[in-house]
C-alpha cells in the first residue's frame, strides 16, 4: 500500500488565488511528521513546511499553511495569494519513528505540478 | 537552515564508467541521506550514511553499485558504478537539523548514453 498519496498529478490556478494541494498518508506509528517540499525546474528540493503527528495546531509559514486532519490521515498544502514562483512540482513526504531528534528516512508522494496561470 | 553543496551539479556519462558524488554539509551531522530520482518520479531513498559504520542500504540498492562513503561528520560520496541509461537520476542527498526538517542538497543531474 502507498505510505503517501498524491492524488492531483497536476493542477492549473490563476494568479493570486488560493490553492490546496491534497495529501494522504498511511500509518500505525502514533508518532510521525509530515513534510511539504517545492521541486521547481531546477532540481532543488524546497522545504516549505513541517507538521508533528502531535502538534495540536496546522503549521503556518508565510504563505503556506498545512491543513492537518489526523482521523482522515490527511495533510493538504495550502498556499494563499499563489504567484507565479509558485509553478513549481509539489511533493508530500512523510517520516515515521519515535525519535526526537530525527535522523529517519522521507517517504515521498509522487507530487503534484502545480501551473500558475498570470 | 542547512548549507549543503554537491559536485558535480551535473555530468554527462558514458555506459560502464561511475561517477561519484560528493555531498559536503556546513556542520557536523549524524546522519546523511542520499536519494534518487528517475525522470518525472518522485525520490526514492538509496541509503543512509552514518559516520564511522557501514551505509544501510533500501531494498533494491545494493553496496557494489552504489557504494557510499562517509569519512567525517560533515562530507559523504555516492559512487553510481558501472553505469547505464537507467541510471540517469538526479542524484540527492540530505540532511536532518531536527526532527521537523530534512534539508537537500542542490541535486547532481546525471545522464548515462
Amino acid at each position: 500500500a502507498q505510505k503517501i498519496t498524491q492524488t492531483q498529478p497536476g493542477m492549473f490556478v490563476q494568479e493570486k488565488e488560493a490553492v490546496t494541494l491534497d495529501c494522504t498518508y498511511d500509518t500505525s506509528d502514533q508518532s510521525y511528521g509530515l513534510f511539504w517540499y517545492k521541486q521547481p525546474s531546477s532540481g532543488e528540493m524546497i522545504f516549505l513546511i513541517y507538521q508533528g503527528s502531535y502538534d495540536e495546531q496546522n503549521a503556518t509559514e508565510g504563505r503556506y499553511s498545512l491543513n492537518f486532519q489526523k482521523a482522515r490521515k490527511s495533510a493538504n498544502l495550502v498556499i494563499s495569494a499563489s504567484q507565479l514562483g509558485d509553478s513549481a512540482m509539489y511533493f508530500c513526504a512523510m517520516r515515521e519513528g519515535r525519535s526526537n531528534f530525527g535522523n529517519e528516512k522521507l517517504t515521498f508522494g509522487t507530487g503534484t505540478r502545480l501551473t500558475i496561470i498570470p | 537552515s542547512a548549507v549543503i553543496s554537491q559536485k558535480p551539479s551535473r555530468d554527462i556519462c558514458q555506459r560502464g564508467t561511475s561517477l561519484t558524488i560528493q555531498c559536503q554539509v556546513d556542520s557536523q551531522v549524524t546522519m546523511m541521506f542520499w536519494y534518487r530520482q528517475q525522470p518525472g518520479q518522485s525520490l526514492t531513498l538509496i541509503a543512509t550514511a552514518n559516520q564511522g559504520s557501514e551505509a544501510t542500504y533500501e531494498s533494491g540498492f545494493v553496496i557494489d553499485k552504489f557504494p557510499i562513503s562517509r569519512p567525517n561528520l560533515t562530507f559523504s560520496t555516492l559512487t553510481v558504478s558501472n553505469m547505464s541509461p537507467e541510471d540517469s537520476s538526479i542524484y540527492l542527498c540530505s540532511v536532518d537539523r531536527a526532527r521537523e526538517t530534512q534539508y537537500f542538497g542542490p541535486g547532481t543531474r546525471l545522464l548515462v548514453l
